[in-house]
């Protein structure tokens, strides 16, 4: 059965700095896909990005970025330019590309940015 | 604006009594699903549902009931079944059971009085 592990139940981060949040996920399959949402205090869960794992090349969108290592099985968040606005849970996700078509989400990490 | 609703935001449960947990869609997706979120952990699957008229159980089915009947609409019954429900419960959807990205509704808060 696939497993998704945040080692990190929370983090801290200056407001302008960079931070990453780990998560390392273990499963058979080949392909794929992996995801980071952020859940903000109002608790609903926002998709900041995806990779597929056939893709080598590593998803960026805007500040966030991921650091793809399919044979570690490690799926990292990086952060850059830390604002108050990123301050939230952020939730490390798997999903197979057949059969059960679940999300298997990790324990979650709190962010909290520094001013 | 197209999305996902979730009614009500609070909810509260007397011991042995059946509550229902609204999720509308108006984003024309096919598949929807029920998780439930505990603190300190990450989100579990209840049920979902890839088309009208089809469900399936998730990780965590017991104590709980679903209806598919409109592609719309996705209600979660929690029975009085399910022994320990107080729980922050999130509705999804996605554009097909085959497409990888799930949007999330705004969640409804239950608990036991």
């Amino acid at each position: 059965a696939q497993t998704v592990t945040q080692s990190q139940p929370e983090m801290s981060v200056q407001e302008a700095e960079t931070v990453t949040l780990s998560c390392t996920y273990d499963t058979s399959e080949s392909d794929y896909y992996l995801f980071w949402y952020k859940q903000p205090p109002s608790r609903q869960m926002i998709l900041v990005i995806r990779q597929e794992a056939y893709k080598q090349q590593n998803a960026t969108e805007n500040r966030f970025s991921v650091n793809f290592q399919k044979a570690a099985k490690s799926f990292s968040l990086k952060i850059s330019d830390s604002q108050l606005g990123d301050a939230a849970m952020y939730f490390c996700a798997y999903r197979n590309t057949s059969g059960t078509y679940k999300y298997i989400f990790g324990t979650g990490t709190r962010l909290k940015v520094l001013a | 604006d197209g999305g996902i609703t979730q009614s009500p935001k609070y909810l509260f449960r007397k011991e042995g009594q059946n509550v229902t947990l609204s999720c509308e869609q108006n984003l024309n997706h096919d598949a929807m699903y029920w998780y439930r979120q505990d603190p300190g952990q990450g989100l579990r699957l209840i049920y979902y549902s890839q088309i009208v008229n089809d469900f399936q159980k998730g990780d965590i089915a017991e104590g709980y009931s679903v209806s598919r009947e409109k592609k719309e609409s996705f209600p979660l019954t929690v029975t009085s079944a399910q022994k320990n429900p107080t729980a922050f419960y999130l509705c999804a959807s996605s554009i097909g059971i085959h497409r990888e990205t799930q949007y999330f509704g705004p969640g409804t808060r239950l608990l036991v009085l």
